[in-house]
């Protein structure tokens, strides 16, 4: 099983929609989540951190559910600049350090 | 704002050829990281690195991989022999210090990368 694992896309959605991403991992000692963004040929760049009790950042919000493994992001009222690669971020931690694993990305077309 | 510089933009170099990879992190971060991006893949993490020592690193940061603090300020990925494969997308990214208590901490701020190109 991949340790970080997301839905492959292509999501091609209009201007206005609502979207929702889905992403699990495998290592259940894993400690701080993210969302990342990426733009073609640009590195990443954080979108937001996850939290346990779900959070929000205007349009967007992430949900966390360890029990279950899964990290969520969801994106209201979708723009044309929201076009981007969106990457689920998970930092797992062991003694001597931690290892920063990230999900292979969902693809995101917006368009008008 | 802050940011980690990459140099050079993009290297072409024949196989079998050594390359250096060079970044600068943030200023204040303790924690340093490679990764790469293979054009169309996925991110890959290849090494992290804290006070002066590897703290992790993948199965593919093998023994042609190393990483340098040479001074205050640079953090360096050499590659000692490069084979076609190894052409990508190398990002550095930095972090500050690294806290099990800080949920939403350990955020790793990513240079603009160095495009490798092996021919």
């Amino acid at each position: 099983r991949k340790e970080v694992e997301q839905d492959p896309g292509p999501f091609n959605v209009p201007e206005g929609a609502t979207v929702a991403f889905n992403c699990t991992y495998s290592n259940s000692a894993s400690q701080s989540f993210f969302w990342y963004r990426q733009d073609c040929r640009k590195e990443p760049k954080l979108l937001m951190s996850v939290y346990s009790s779900g959070n929000e950042d205007g349009r967007f919000t992430a949900q966390l559910n360890r029990a279950s493994q899964y990290i969520s992001l969801l994106i209201r009222d979708s723009k044309l600049s929201d076009s981007a690669t969106y990457l689920c971020v998970v930092n797992s931690y062991r003694t001597g350090g931690f290892k920063t694993i990230f999900g292979a990305g969902t693809r995101l077309f917006v368009k008008a | 704002e802050p940011e980690v510089t990459q140099t050079p933009s993009h290297q072409v170099t024949q196989m079998g050829q050594e390359v250096i990879l060079r970044c600068v992190p943030i200023s204040n971060h303790l924690y340093f990281y490679w990764y790469r991006q293979i054009l169309g893949q996925k991110v890959e993490f290849l090494v992290s690195f804290y006070n002066n020592e590897i703290s992790e690193k993948s199965e593919i940061f093998d023994d042609q991989f190393s990483v340098e603090r040479p001074d205050g300020s640079n953090f360096t990925l050499k590659i000692r022999s490069t084979k076609l494969e190894d052409s990508a997308m190398y990002f550095c990214a930095s972090s500050e210090v690294v806290s099990l208590a800080k949920p939403g901490a350990n955020v790793l701020t990513f240079g603009a990368g160095s495009r490798l190109t092996v021919l």
